[in-house]
């Protein structure tokens, strides 16, 4: 079946410009989490969406940062006034119901660049 | 303290070879323990759950020590394809089943013919 998907695979943009990211979690996933991983280092957690619940926003890093999840399935990650710290890979995951195995399903990730 | 803590190698072993890395965390209070695999420039990809009384699965094993706070991953007789960053994959106090882990920065390994 299809995975998570993440679009753009790619985007540079020039420093003080917006982005949108998207991610479309595998049918059904009711948890959806946004990471980032910049060079050489793990994954940054930014926010989780879990069904109709208030978003576990803990992780971004400023108010430059937003996400919606808009009908329990799609989200989209903003950066507002992009700087060049933000350049890094923001990877999506989703997760379905509750089973041995607590597994996180990871898009391909989308590579920002500001320059 | 960094939550979880890798070395981040790397570690570069022959084939066949035993290798083992070990992962440790600041929260004695944490649920549950895994192993992400990344290959380059791929998302990661679950390679294992980590049990209070330790599992295997096939070459790999790991272990966790709840009293040192640690967690380990071994890998036998280690093959061209193990080439990877393993991460140390942490699932904090609270919240329900579905919150957000917590990764380490990885440990490099390749394995060379």
């Amino acid at each position: 079946g299809a995975g998570v998907s993440q679009s753009p695979s790619n985007k540079v943009t020039e420093k003080g410009k917006d982005v949108e990211l998207r991610c479309d979690p595998i049918s059904g996933h009711t948890a959806l989490y946004w990471y980032r991983q910049s060079l050489g280092q793990g994954l940054e957690f930014l926010i989780y969406f879990q069904g109709n619940s208030a978003p576990d926003k803990s992780g971004l890093p400023s108010d430059r940062f937003s996400a919606e999840r808009t009908g329990g399935s799609v989200s989209t990650l903003t950066i507002q006034r992009t700087q060049q710290e933000d350049s890094a890979v923001y990877l999506c995951a989703s997760r379905g119901l509750a089973g041995p195995v607590v597994e996180q399903y990871f898009g391909p990730g989308t590579r920002l660049t500001v320059t | 303290r960094k939550e979880v803590e890798q070395d981040p190698g790397p570690f570069n072993v022959p084939e066949g070879a035993t290798v083992a890395f070990n992962c440790t965390y600041s929260n004695s209070a944490s649920q549950s323990f895994f192993w992400y695999r990344q290959d380059c420039r791929k998302e990661p990809k679950l390679l294992m759950s980590v049990y209070s009384s330790g599992n295997e699965d096939g070459r790999f094993t790991a272990q966790l020590n709840r009293a040192s706070q640690y967690i380990s991953l071994l890998i036998r007789d280690s093959k061209l394809s193990d080439s990877a960053t393993y991460l140390c994959v942490v699932k904090p106090p609270g919240g329900t089943s579905y919150g957000k882990l917590t990764f380490g920065q990885g440990t490099i390994l390749t394995v060379h013919p």
